[in-house]
């Protein structure tokens, strides 16, 4: 099995600063056929479903404001948040669908200073 | 607009059964594979089933492997998944999801509770 690893766990940032989080796997998820990451990133506030926030590690859903970005390839990726706002308060979960079983970040916990 | 409408959960003794529904519209349903996670209290999100298109090839995480059955109804746009030897460790929120080719669209959920 692929095996997703977050860090940090958690992280406090000051409104309008910056949150970065990395999430790692324990293999290359990049589908050298297609070149292709298969790597989401999903935003999951209390009492909702996780929504998608970004896919093939880098494309920004519609929904999604241009603070959030994807970056990384292979075994290695980064969500960053340029600007925190406080409706970006939640847990943020990678996962790769490279490969079954689908496996999941254990999540990374993002909070107003 | 992708919809999916979980139904079923629900409390269920330890070595029990539960079965859940999900309703799809928005999309089409026939043309997409469809996935279960689920959501421990307190803890992350866990891939639990996944069934192709055409509902001929299926998936299951090892923790349930031999318990659970992941099925589909592409005619009332329906996927389900029955739980069998339920244990308290299949306590939490299941959700539904649109598998597509770059991740889930999600619905809200049901609660499961495994207790005696």
């Amino acid at each position: 099995d692929i095996v997703m690893t977050q860090s940090p766990d958690s992280l406090a940032v000051s409104l309008g600063g910056r949150a970065t989080i990395n999430c790692k796997s324990s293999q290359s998820v990049l589908y050298s056929s297609n070149n292709k990451n298969y790597l989401v990133w999903y935003q999951h506030k209390p009492g909702q479903p996780p929504k998608k926030l970004i896919s093939w590690a880098s494309i920004r859903e519609s929904w999604v404001p241009d603070r959030f970005s994807g970056s990384g390839s292979g075994t290695d990726f980064t969500l960053t948040i340029s600007s925190l706002q406080p409706e970006d308060v939640a847990v943020y979960y990678c996962q790769q669908y490279y490969t079954t079983p689908w496996t999941f970040g254990q999540g990374t916990k993002v909070d107003i200073k | 607009e992708v919809h999916l409408l979980e139904s079923g959960g629900g409390l269920a003794h330890p070595g029990g059964s539960l079965g859940l529904s999900c309703g799809a519209s928005g999309f089409s349903f026939s043309d997409d594979a469809m996935t279960w996670v689920r959501q421990a209290p307190g803890e992350g999100l866990e891939w639990v089933s996944t069934i192709n298109h055409n509902g001929k090839i299926t998936f299951y995480a090892d923790s349930v492997k031999g318990r659970f059955t992941i099925s589909r109804d592409n005619s009332k746009n329906t996927v389900y998944l029955q739980m069998y030897s339920l244990r308290a460790e299949d306590t939490a929120l299941y959700y539904c999801a649109r598998q597509g080719s770059s991740g889930m669209d999600w619905g809200q959920g049901t609660l499961v509770t495994v207790s005696s």
